[in-house]
């Protein structure tokens, strides 16, 4: 596609409950980030995928956080048994490979947790 | 670990020079970046530059890098209302390998 594309934009759910948040990046984008933006806050690292290389997960807060990327293309993050600190907005992002450039960023999730 | 510090508000009149400063801890960094994040939206990268430059120069805004303090700038000159966002200093290809490490944003303001 022509951008970096995520849903849903918004998502409000009962603490407890399992959510997925979707990232479909730029065709032939190797690269995949997810980030975690917090109000005041700067963006924190949560994943990165490249290619079929396995995927850098240092950044997952807990193992409630996991993702997938399935066919080198659309990616799912899914926070299980979800708390409210978990509220936040998550970002998308890809990029050509894992050199130089910038990343394109969708326009992210907000997680509500009530 | 890898820091990126950057002051979280700045706020100028309309045609004043807006200048965000940025220091990073990571000596190693390749890459250093700006993005730009307006309400409701995702990041938008603006410019970058190696770190084996001093200044990048893109129409009205110059990136300065100083590496031995490990300070680098955005100037933004003209500004305008619409130049209104969140502004990221991040760095990348250091310790962190690829993945990129942000600041917590400065929120320009800009006064008509």
């Amino acid at each position: 596609g022509a951008g970096v594309s995520q849903s849903p934009s918004n998502k409000v759910t009962e603490k407890g409950k399992d959510v997925e948040l979707r990232c479909d990046p730029i065709s032939g984008h190797t690269a995949l980030y997810w980030y975690r933006q917090s109000l005041g806050q700067g963006l924190e690292f949560l994943i990165y995928f490249q290619g079929n290389s396995a995927p850098d997960k240092s950044g997952l807060p807990s193992d409630r956080f996991s993702a997938e990327r399935t066919g080198g293309s659309v990616s799912t993050l899914t926070i299980q048994r979800t708390q409210q600190e978990d509220s936040a907005v998550y970002l998308c992002a890809s990029s050509l490979g894992p050199g130089e450039g910038g990343y394109t960023f969708g326009s992210g999730t907000r997680l509500t947790v009530v | 670990g890898e820091d990126v510090e950057q002051s979280l508000f700045l706020s100028v009149r309309e045609g004043d020079s807006s200048v965000i400063n940025c220091t990073y801890t990571d000596s190693s960094s390749t890459y250093l970046y700006w993005y730009k994040q307006e309400p409701g939206a995702g990041l938008q990268l603006l410019t970058y530059i190696f770190s084996n430059m001093d200044m990048k120069q893109d129409q009205r805004l110059t990136v300065l890098l100083n590496k031995k303090d490990k300070h680098l700038s955005l100037r933004i000159a003209d500004t305008q209302t619409g130049d209104s966002a969140i502004y990221f200093c991040a760095e990348k290809g250091g310790t962190g390998g690829f993945k990129t490490i942000f600041g917590a944003g400065t929120r320009l303001f800009v006064k008509a």
